[in-house]
């Protein structure tokens, strides 16, 4: 069964370091996610892309964070100045074509800010 | 903020159906009933969704009342491995100009005891 990939799995970074999340969505999915989840807090949207643009992005998405589709299986997350409050489990999600389709997620990516 | 209120926290026999109930009392016509589930820090799991009438697939049940302003997920034998958080969320089910990002709210801790 097709699955999303994110990579790495345990990301630890240095406060104001530069990092990337990696995602490989759904082979055939055209709309792409990304969701945080704070330690015991609830999951949270970030943003979502489509056609090669942001669709929409929650206040959360602010400057130091960007999206892009550098190929044609990747979808990346940055952020630009690593915060301590960034610390989180990172999720990536697709979905097949509509915005209402189902989104399946993938096993995240736990960003540590030290 | 999630449109839905569910229970905190649930028990269940392993073996036994777990009924989780969700209420959705603003829930619009256009408005599907999602339900996933997250074990761990796993990422959300897709369990099923429906908009008027009840449906079944191979993991759950879900019974949606006749004035849809409330629903319940079946799992019809729980096992241990079900024991994880459930969410329920209502998302819109016509394309355009409405945000396709899920809204998750703080779900249902389901314990599935031997």
């Amino acid at each position: 069964e097709p699955e999303v990939t994110q990579t790495p799995s345990h990301q630890v970074t240095q406060m104001g370091q530069e990092v990337i999340l990696r995602c490989v969505p759904i082979s055939n999915h055209l709309y792409f996610y990304w969701y945080r989840q704070i330690l015991g807090q609830k999951v949270e949207f970030l943003v979502s892309f489509y056609n090669n643009e942001i669709s929409e992005k929650s206040e959360i998405f602010d400057d130091q964070f960007s999206v892009e589709r550098p190929d044609g299986s990747n979808f990346t997350l940055k952020i630009r100045s690593t915060k301590l409050e960034d610390s989180a489990m990172y999720f990536c999600a697709s979905s097949e074509g509509l915005l209402t389709d189902t989104q399946y997620f993938g096993p995240g990516t736990r960003l540590t800010v030290l | 903020d999630a449109k839905t209120t569910q229970p905190t926290s649930m028990d269940c026999a392993e073996g036994r159906a777990a009924n989780l109930p969700c209420n959705h009392s603003t829930i619009s016509g256009n408005e599907y009933v999602y339900w996933y589930r997250q074990i761990h820090s796993q990422g959300p799991q897709y369990i099923i969704h429906g908009l008027k009438n009840n449906e079944t697939n191979e993991m759950a049940s879900l019974i949606i009342t006749e004035d849809r302003k409330s629903s319940t997920l079946i799992l019809p034998h729980a096992t241990l491995r079900d024991t994880a958080v459930y969410y329920c969320i209502v998302r819109v089910a016509v394309y355009g100009g409405s945000q396709g990002n899920l809204i998750f709210g703080k779900g249902t801790k389901l314990s599935v005891k031997p």
